[in-house]
């Protein structure tokens, strides 16, 4: 089984609409991130959470929310969906870092997006 | 300015050849740089992180970073058909948490 799952992998919806795109982890790491990408922009942060109670905002978190529930799941919501919301969304996952500052982000399979 | 550079591609490459890609950066604080690979459709992969100057080795990777001049590259020795993809570099300022800042990616062909 995969480390980190993405539900749903698809999701076709209309503007309007909220969704939520969920997150689960089997790797037992505390920090847990939301990116997505468009082409040719890489990846871009929208939430991270360093561990249950811990919540941030990244560089494009208008338009996003997130939870939280438990260690291993981080879910994300898009509270009223909007056309320039369709992209390739990515969950990942990290430990803490070792003594040298070494740290290893996991991505889950994405989810691809399209807001009508 | 970007945050992160990258040449968008794509860089096609005859097999068994070296590929050059190069990132550059903009915060000069920024502590660690890792390369991912990404297939079409399939999520990025870290295929090799540097954090002190100079050359690391792993495999066929090389990664070389210069933070004077605030450039990463990597290089792919003896370029093979399955290295087809693009090559995301990402630069993560250290400090309070792991926050990575990505560049658009560099798409390599590999041809036969």
């Amino acid at each position: 089984d995969a480390d980190v799952t993405q539900t749903p992998r698809n999701r076709i919806t209309k503007t309007g609409k909220r969704i939520m795109l969920e997150c689960s982890q089997t790797k037992g790491h505390d920090r847990m991130y939301w990116y997505r990408q468009d082409p040719g922009l890489g990846l871009r942060l929208i939430y991270y959470s360093f561990d249950v109670k811990d919540i941030n905002k990244g560089e494009i978190s208008d338009g996003y929310s997130v939870s939280r529930q438990a260690q291993a799941k981080f879910s994300l919501s898009l509270e009223s969906a909007i056309p320039n919301q369709t992209a390739l969304y990515f969950c990942a996952t990290s430990d803490l870092p070792s003594i040298f500052g070494e740290e290893t982000q996991y991505f889950g399979p994405g989810t691809r997006l399209l807001v009508l | 300015q970007k945050e992160v550079e990258q040449n968008s591609g794509p860089l096609s490459v005859p097999e068994g050849a070296i590929a050059s890609l190069n990132c550059t950066y903009s915060d000069r604080v920024s502590q660690s740089f890792f390369w991912y690979r990404q297939y079409s459709g399939k999520s990025p992969e870290l295929i090799m992180s540097i954090y002190s100057n100079g050359d690391k080795e792993d495999g066929r990777f090389t990664a070389q970073l210069n933070k004077a001049s605030q450039y990463v590259s990597l290089l792919i020795r003896d370029s093979q058909p399955s290295d087809s993809a693009t090559y995301l570099c990402a630069v993560n300022r250290g400090a309070a948490g792991n926050k990575l800042t990505f560049g658009g990616g560099t798409r390599v062909l590999v041809k036969p």
